[in-house]
């Protein structure tokens, strides 16, 4: 299964609403997962099941979606956001990863 | 708190084999999906494939045939080989914790960079 992402960058400012889009090439349920990652650092787990906050991850961040389409949304822009954000579907084997959508200032 | 940490050959030349340890602490060892993952410029993200306490693996059909995930209960340790490493599996790999199969990956390794070059 492909998944593609749109923007593959973005930039924008603090305090912005910012929405990244993951299509799968077929039907995923809501197997999708949504991770964050800064340079020299593991991935870091968002949001599961397409719209499942992790524990400990910031209010400002949601997913929704279903099928083969899906979002993340950031509401209001933080310095710490600034970040590459990959998309992952667990959904069938192998597992993929998209290809990443890199927000900067 | 779920801790993995790996350790491994960082520079290899062409065609010998990668092995990679990663140990888990904190957290049980049992009921969960471990996962080896790779970072390269070229490729992105890539999974690598997994394997559960019963010794069940699944792997990437692109690397299956190289590919070996093993598990050592006794020492809360899983291991990656890979054979015939050529230039184009230069990356960083980092091995991973899913709660169950058909999970995301909470848990991560601080990641190794892998170099193969002659």
């Amino acid at each position: 299964i492909q998944l593609t992402q749109s923007p593959s960058s973005l930039s924008a400012s603090v305090g912005d609403r910012v929405t990244i889009t993951c299509r799968a090439s077929q039907g995923i349920s809501n197997y999708l997962a949504w991770y964050q990652q800064k340079p020299g650092e593991a991935p870091k787990l968002l949001i599961y099941a397409a719209s499942i906050l992790q524990s400990e991850v910031p209010l400002r961040f949601s997913g929704s979606g279903s099928g083969t389409d899906f979002t993340l949304t950031i509401s209001s822009l933080q310095p710490a956001d600034f970040a590459t954000y990959y998309c992952q579907q667990v959904n069938a084997f192998p597992f993929t990863f998209g290809p990443g959508t890199i927000v900067d200032i | 708190q779920v801790q993995l940490h790996q350790w491994g050959a960082g520079l290899l030349k062409p065609s010998e084999t990668l092995s990679l340890t990663c140990n888990v602490s904190g957290g049980s060892f049992s009921y969960h999906y471990w996962n080896w993952i790779r970072q390269s410029a070229g490729k992105g993200l890539e999974w690598i494939g997994e394997i559960n306490l019963s010794g069940s693996t699944n792997y990437n059909p692109s690397l299956k045939s190289r590919v070996t995930i093993s598990l050592d209960t006794s020492k809360n340790q899983f291991s990656l080989k890979v054979t015939s490493m050529t230039a184009a599996d230069t990356a960083v790999y980092y091995c991973a914790r899913a709660y169950s199969s058909r999970s995301p990956l909470l848990y991560w390794s601080q990641g190794t960079l892998v170099t193969v070059s002659s």
